[in-house]
Order: structure tokens, then sequence, then C-alpha cells
């Protein structure tokens, strides 16, 4: 079975410019994850979403914002770049939205801001 | 605040030598704690999950144990393809599926 599964692999973006990041979950999954992990830290929570709706959303500025659709793939869109959301921004999928099942990650899309 | 803690920041060890990676945590009600391997560049492979305080779970080389303040995840033997960093999540109540991680551990087995 294939995994989460994101695009692009890499982006050059601007500052100022604006992003789209997409995500596919594994096959079954309806709960999608965001994260953002900077260099030498661990991930840090950006949205979650199940079954269409957020369930939960991480300390990140209004600029930040995601969708899922009903295949359950999901995007995150950031606007007005800054050189500090320069990271790698991983998606993760779960089998339900409840919080009690694992969590697995996709191979990230690296964001670079200029 | 919910607090995850790893320690060391790195570690390098020759290859066969056996050792052990922290994660301390504070948090307001455990609901799982969460295992990771991350490789350079890629995202985050899924271990293990331990639940209760007393809990074990073995992988291959790895075993990682779950007390009421910490986990460890001990390496037996390791191989130089066991060189990765590490990193410990933990889920709270009532959080939904929200993780918190730690820094991670980067490990360095040599041949």
């Amino acid at each position: 079975d294939a995994g989460v599964t994101q695009s692009p692999t890499h982006l050059i973006k601007t500052r100022g410019q604006q992003v789209t990041l997409r995500c596919s979950p594994i096959s079954g999954h309806k709960s999608v994850s965001w994260y953002q992990q900077v260099l030498g830290q661990g991930p840090q929570f950006i949205f979650q979403y199940y079954e269409k709706e957020e369930r939960g959303r991480g300390n990140f500025p209004d600029r930040f914002s995601a969708r899922q659709f009903p295949n359950y793939s999901s995007e995150l869109n950031v606007n007005a770049l800054l050189l500090g959301d320069s990271a790698l921004y991983l998606c993760a999928s779960s089998r339900g939205g409840l919080g009690i099942d694992e969590q697995y990650f996709g191979p990230g899309t690296r964001l670079t801001v200029t | 605040e919910d607090q995850v803690t790893q320690s060391p920041e790195a570690l390098r060890l020759q290859e066969g030598e056996s050792s052990s990676l922290n994660c301390s945590y504070t948090v307001s009600g455990l609901r799982g704690l969460f295992w990771y391997r991350q490789d350079p560049g890629k995202g985050p492979e899924f271990l293990f999950t331990l639940y209760s305080a007393g809990e074990e779970k073995e992988k291959e080389r790895l075993k990682a144990t779950l007390t009421k303040k910490e986990s460890f995840l001990h390496i037996t033997a390791p191989k130089p393809e066991d060189s990765a960093t590490y990193l410990c999540a933990v889920r709270v109540t009532g959080a939904n599926s929200k993780l918190t991680f730690g820094k991670g551990i980067t490990l360095s087995v040599r041949p």
C-alpha cells in the first residue's frame, strides 16, 4: 500500500508570496494533520482535519490555513510568506479523528523563502 | 504547558555498543507516547506507541519502555544503519490528534 504522499517535494518562494502544499493520506485514513519542522527541532503541530472539519489548531498565525477534501486529501496554504516560514512541512495521516491512532508521516515538502 | 525533553542531544556509539535514549515528559494527562525515527531530509517513521506505565515494546534491536515521567529507547548491539534522529512525542487527553515532540536525539553508530 502507498504511504502518505506530499507534493511538491521542494519549493522556493519569495517573501510576501503565497504557497499551497498538498497531501494524500494512506488509503482508509480519514484524518490528516500538518506539522512544521525547522532545522534542529522536532515537528510542531499546525492543524488537524477529520472528515473535512478542523479538529485542532496549533499556535500559528492566521496566515496559515488548511482544508480537507471529500477524498480525505488536504491542502495547507500559507499567505504573506516570511523568511521564518522556511521549514520542512510534514503531513501525517491516521485512521480516525479521536486521537487514539498512530500517525504516519509523509516525506515532507521543503519550503525555502528568500 | 506540556513539555517533552530528550537527552542526550547527540550520541555516538561504536557498532555493537548498547545504549539508551531518554525522553522525559511533563503533561496534564498522557494519552500515548510515541517514538519515531527520522533520516535526514525525510519524514518521521513510526516505531512504537506506549500507553501506560510499565508497558514495553520491542522491534529488532529496539526496545521502548515507559514510566510515569519518562520513556527509554534501548538500542541493543546497534549497527551503522541505526544512525538517525530519534524523536519522542506525546499525545495528551482532550488534545485530539496533536502530537507534542521533543527536539530529537541524533544517533551515530560507527562501524
